[in-house]
């Protein structure tokens, strides 16, 4: 997807393992998002940031953290991960509230 | 009751028919109503973007909204077998500092028969 970029694309890594998914942006929005997707609950959102260290709690954030240093990178870690972390992560950008969100292509994670 | 509410389907259809596809919500704060598409493995991408009631078109596209029902919908002329996809309505809310996320429904699986 233009302007967005996640990695990686695929992980697979074991229960108890800290893992680090990155969005990247090169459309220089101010806000960023991390989304899960999982059959029978849709997306969900994780957390996000609307500004360079500026983070906030979504629906499901319990069991991950994230960082923003630049405008252009925001990172979702999973401090211990668990086999209900397996998902599709979606990372989105927005370049302010009420505009529409572009999405990345999704990073498909396996904890086993 | 969850706040956004969208049938999963799977909604099959012959190609050229007009799809309608519907989400109800329950927060009537909700302000910005949107409509992703999303195929097999990839990321959902924005289709329509409204925050008034009323319809609004684009190309084979219509969003309708109406607000004192807390019903949307998306209407599909000529449907098409690219068309097939998941559909996914998006609800905004935006009040006091930050961004707050898009409330998505979990999606209807549209399927177009050619």
């Amino acid at each position: 997807d233009a302007g967005i970029t996640q990695s990686p694309r695929h992980k697979v890594t074991e229960t108890g393992t800290p893992v680090t998914l990155r969005c990247h942006q090169t459309e220089n929005h101010r806000y960023m998002y991390w989304y899960r997707q999982d059959p029978g609950h849709g997306l969900r959102l994780i957390h996000y940031s609307y500004g360079v260290k500026d983070t906030d709690k979504g629906e499901v954030s319990d069991g991950y953290s994230v960082s923003r240093s630049k405008t252009e990178d925001f990172l979702l870690t999973l401090e211990s991960a668990t086999s209900s972390q397996t998902s599709v992560y979606f990372c989105a950008i927005s370049p302010g509230r009420g505009y529409g969100y572009t999405f990345g292509s999704g990073t498909r994670l396996t904890v086993v | 009751q969850k706040e956004v509410e969208q049938d999963p389907g799977p909604l099959s259809v012959p190609e050229g028919a007009i799809v309608s596809l519907n989400c109800t919500y329950s927060n009537s704060a909700f302000q910005y109503f949107m409509w992703y598409r999303q195929y097999s493995r990839k990321g959902p991408e924005l289709l329509m973007y409204t925050y008034s009631s009323g319809n609004k078109e684009d190309g084979r596209f219509t969003a309708q909204v109406d607000k004192s029902s807390k019903y949307i919908s998306l209407f599909i002329r000529d449907s098409q077998p690219s068309d097939s996809a998941t559909y996914l309505c998006a609800i905004l809310i935006t009040s006091g500092g930050g961004a707050d996320g898009l409330t998505f429904g979990k999606g209807t699986h549209l399927i177009i028969q050619p």
